[in-house]
């Protein structure tokens, strides 16, 4: 089976614009999480969809948000983007989801600068 | 609130030696699992080895084994045989809910 993919790979905005990222899980995967991962605040969850509905949320702003669409497809929104969004955001997909204690399988990640 | 604690920031080992990662979590739950994730310089996070907190067995994925203590909340990562691909960061990661991750711990594997 294909991994989970994550594009694009590398992105530069500058502050106050808008930034869209995608990811496709595994075949058959029906939960996908997301993750920002800085050097300062480590590995933090935003939140996870599962069947098109968020069933999770971390602490983030409200300019975070995500959809999920019903092919399990998922995309995550930030807008008006600030110097401290810069980071590696990664995506993870499993099964049932995390409630489930379910085994995540993570993207290859995206790696978002704002200027 | 669950927790989970790496308290070496960094290691190293030399090549075909034997390392240990430490981690201690903190939870109320009974049921929930635990991971142990390695980062490599390409940033893409792999699954080395998960324990299911109901089994007393440790669990074991040929060179890397762990040292899970319940009781104690505790749950180490051994690497035997070291190699330099070894090389990564590693990440301690629980989840009964969800996944809550560890600052990591920076592993050089040396020649």
């Amino acid at each position: 089976k294909a991994g989970v993919t994550q594009t694009p790979r590398y992105l530069i905005k500058t502050r106050g614009q808008q930034v869209t990222l995608s990811c496709s899980p595994i075949s058959g995967h029906r939960s996908v999480s997301w993750y920002q991962q800085t050097p300062g605040q480590g590995l933090q969850f935003l939140f996870e969809y599962f069947s098109e509905t968020q069933r999770n949320k971390g602490n983030f702003p409200g300019r975070f948000s995500g959809r999920q669409f019903s092919n399990s497809r998922s995309e995550m929104n930030v807008s008006t983007l600030e110097l401290g969004d810069s980071a590696l955001y990664l995506c993870a997909s499993s099964l049932l989801g995390q409630g489930n204690t379910d085994t995540q399988y993570f993207g290859p990640g995206t790696r978002l600068t704002v200027l | 609130a669950q927790t989970v604690t790496q308290s070496q920031p960094e290691m190293s080992v030399q090549e075909a030696e034997t390392v240990t990662l430490s981690c201690t979590y903190d939870t109320s739950e009974s049921n929930y699992y635990l991971f142990w994730y390695k980062q490599p310089p390409s940033r893409q996070m792999i699954l080395v080895i998960r324990q299911e907190a109901y089994k007393q067995q440790n669990a074991t994925e040929n060179r890397f084994s762990v040292n899970f203590q319940k009781a104690a909340k505790s749950f180490s990562l051994k690497i035997s045989d070291s190699q330099l691909g070894d090389t990564a960061m590693y990440f301690c990661a629980y989840q009964g809910g969800k996944l809550i991750f560890g600052q990591g711990t920076e592993l050089s594997v040396k020649p």
